[in-house]
């Protein structure tokens, strides 16, 4: 039973261009949702969260949007960039355990 | 500033053995995580460790341990290893002052189990 669901394995996005990823779950009682970025070889590094009392968060080119009521999340990237490509890991947090979706491998195109 | 840490990088063990992967947390971090993550899976949470103690664990059986040293670096044993077994090993960690949502991951340790 998947909690947290990515339902894009993967994403092409042209350079310059707007990367959105998308993230589902299925528990009301997640409180806190978080975005990290995988290299290969290198450990999931966090990028960008957002608490479940907000609807938008935003870091520099990282967007985060939250509904609620759809139980989606979202994360945008603009301008996407080369260095952007990796496997993107949505989570989410309630009762101190984090539970992580599948993950979506994002190729930012030249 | 050394971040987290993990050994060995790859281990090839069979079926039925005992393994120990190892962890050094962030500079002042005193809380470890451990995730298993199989190929084409996202991190599946393990236990967390906090003074020494297990706090929280995850849907694994018993055979998956560990242990938390003084120094706040851990340790995680799984026993009488399965095939299903072989994935990434993942360990994260925070501390004081950080939220605990926001873990550093280590690069992880590879483990085939033939």
């Amino acid at each position: 039973d998947q909690q947290v669901k990515q339902n894009s394995p993967s994403l092409r996005v042209q350079e310059g261009r707007i990367s959105i990823l998308n993230c589902d779950y299925t528990n009301s009682m997640f409180d806190y949702f978080l975005w990290y970025k995988k290299y290969p070889a290198e450990g999931p590094t966090f990028l960008i969260s957002i608490s479940s009392i907000k609807d938008k968060n935003e870091d520099g080119r990282f967007t985060v949007f939250l509904n609620k009521s759809a139980k989606h999340l979202s994360l945008h990237i603009v301008p996407s960039q080369p260095g952007d490509s990796a496997v993107y890991f949505c989570a989410a947090s309630g009762d101190d355990k984090i539970i992580f979706g599948k993950g979506t491998r994002l190729h930012i195109l030249p | 500033d050394a971040g987290v840490t993990q050994s060995p990088t790859h281990l090839i063990k069979t079926r039925g053995q005992q393994v120990t992967l190892r962890c050094s947390p962030k500079s002042g971090h005193d809380t470890v995580s451990w995730y298993q993550q199989a190929l084409g899976q996202g991190p599946q949470f393990i236990f967390q460790y906090y003074e020494e103690e297990e706090r929280q664990r995850g849907n694994f059986p018993d055979r998956f341990s560990g242990h938390q040293f003084p120094n706040y670096s851990s340790e995680l044993n799984v026993n009488a290893l399965l095939l299903g077994d072989s994935a990434l090993y993942l360990c994260a960690s925070s501390g004081e002052g950080t939220s605990p949502y926001t873990q550093y991951f280590g690069p992880g340790t590879r483990l085939t189990v033939l």
